[in-house]
């Protein structure tokens, strides 16, 4: 089955620690895209790739570093330097850049201990 | 700011009412609407999409789209308690390399 895969499910951050989500696709999609999500809130993009070796910032790229060496992998570094990092982590991918149509990962919660 | 608004909820209908979800933009130039459905824990899926003014019907929910009111409504007939979720409409605004805009989302209940 075709679709995408975010791992862990669940992620625990230590003061002053990166942390790495994950997220594959199978779906041979040129596009993926990071977004957060906070409790009542809509979706923040935090990053997103057009093409292998290339990624551009978000609106909220501030404390995250991403890297796309793999059409398939885009995988995103929550970084010490994100001050309130616990949130909804959902990856997406499309078609291409500009193809609307989203789909989703099953998303990792990140919580601070 | 370019934004994309929806109504404060929670929204709580009866089982077999109609529910009507409602959303406002900012950019007059917006090109392409949606609507997301997600549960809790859970990812969003789109439910559906609209480009053109006027009401695109699939099942029991219905997107309606005013761009001379930048407004864009979905409304679920019959609703049903599987229906409670939160909704989440989202905007392509306009500019180069636009992405998807999403609004904070509206939390519908469905009473049996």
């Amino acid at each position: 089955d075709g679709g995408i895969t975010q791992s862990p499910k669940y992620l625990f951050r230590k003061e002053g620690q990166n942390v790495t989500l994950s997220c594959e696709q199978n779906l041979n999609h040129d596009a993926m895209y990071w977004y957060r999500q906070d409790p009542g809130q809509g979706l923040r993009l935090i990053y997103y790739s057009q093409i292998v070796n290339d990624f551009q910032k978000g609106d909220i790229a501030e404390g995250y570093s991403v890297s796309r060496e793999k059409k398939e992998s885009f995988p995103l570094t929550v970084t010490s330097a994100q001050k309130n990092p616990t949130a909804f982590y959902l990856c997406a991918s499309s078609i291409w850049v500009d193809a609307e149509k989203l789909f989703f990962g099953s998303g990792t919660q990140l919580s601070v201990l | 700011q370019k934004e994309v608004e929806q109504n404060s909820g929670p929204l709580s209908v009866p089982e077999g009412a109609i529910a009507s979800l409602n959303c406002t933009y900012s950019d007059r130039v917006s090109q392409s609407f949606f609507w997301y459905r997600q549960y809790s824990g859970k990812s969003p899926e789109l439910i559906m999409f609209i480009y053109s003014n006027g009401d695109k019907e699939d099942g029991r929910f219905t997107a309606q789209l005013n761009k001379a009111s930048q407004y864009v409504s979905l409304l679920i007939r019959d609703s049903q308690p599987s229906d409670s979720a939160t909704y989440l409409c989202a905007v392509t605004l306009s500019g180069a390399n636009s992405k998807l805009t999403f609004g904070k989302g509206i939390t519908l209940s469905v009473r049996p």
